[in-house]
């Protein structure tokens, strides 16, 4: 399995609602991340996983909950979100190294609506 | 601080013709830096990495330190490379990295 995958692909969701995005990948890597890409701008990084622990938040609202139950999960816990935070939320993942060839590989996304 | 430039935010241009997607990047350390494309309807996937110093599809980039580019060319555009093009650069963090990219540009082919 070489693939990032995202469920769900779309989700409406109101103000006062709690959901949650979900990740998953099987290709050993040990970073996980979660971009925010609004239409026509690229991806935003909010946050990073590394071997399982938080590494790096930019500054994102307590509104998003990062999760990363185990190595191959990532989920995103959405709640009392605003109409401003509708975007297209990509995961991607990593071998997790500091090995200069790097890459991430990025999933098709959740398009998320904020009512 | 680590910046990505895309100074263009459309190219379009006849099948056949070449094609040359600029960047431009700031950083202080060493550069690792990413050609990444989104066709429609597609997931963002990884064209190219500077350090691989492959062509893929055709389009080859090669980084200059002296100008801090990391230009995107391809001879002969074809009807499928019409995408959305992002540039990134990985930069360090301690142990950990960070991607930036840079605000895109639409490639469109027309036949």
């Amino acid at each position: 399995d070489t693939e990032v995958t995202q469920t769900p692909k779309h989700l409406v969701m109101g103000m006062t609602n709690k959901k949650s995005l979900k990740c998953e990948q099987h290709m050993g890597h040990r970073a996980m991340y979660w971009y925010k890409q609004k239409a026509k701008k690229p991806p935003e990084l909010m946050f990073v996983y590394s071997y399982e622990k938080l590494s790096i938040n930019e500054s994102v609202p307590s509104r998003f909950s990062p999760e990363c139950p185990n190595s191959s999960l990532l989920n995103l816990h959405l709640h009392a979100l605003q109409p401003e935070d509708s975007a297209l939320y990509l995961c991607a993942s990593s071998q997790g190294s500091t090995d200069p060839k790097e890459t991430q590989y990025f999933g098709p996304g959740t398009r998320l609506l904020v009512l | 601080a680590q910046r990505v430039t895309q100074p263009e935010k459309l190219l379009s241009v006849f099948k056949g013709a070449p094609v040359e997607l600029k960047c431009n990047y700031s950083y202080s350390g060493s550069p690792e830096l990413f050609w990444y494309v989104q066709y429609s309807r597609q997931r963002l996937q990884l064209l190219l990495r500077h350090i691989s110093r492959e062509s893929i599809k055709g389009f080859t980039a090669d980084l200059n330190k002296g100008e801090t580019s990391f230009h995107l060319k391809k001879p002969f555009a074809q009807e499928e490379d019409s995408a959305m093009y992002y540039c990134a650069l990985l930069g360090r963090r301690g142990a950990n990295s960070k991607l930036t990219f840079g605000k895109g540009i639409t490639l469109s082919v027309r036949p």
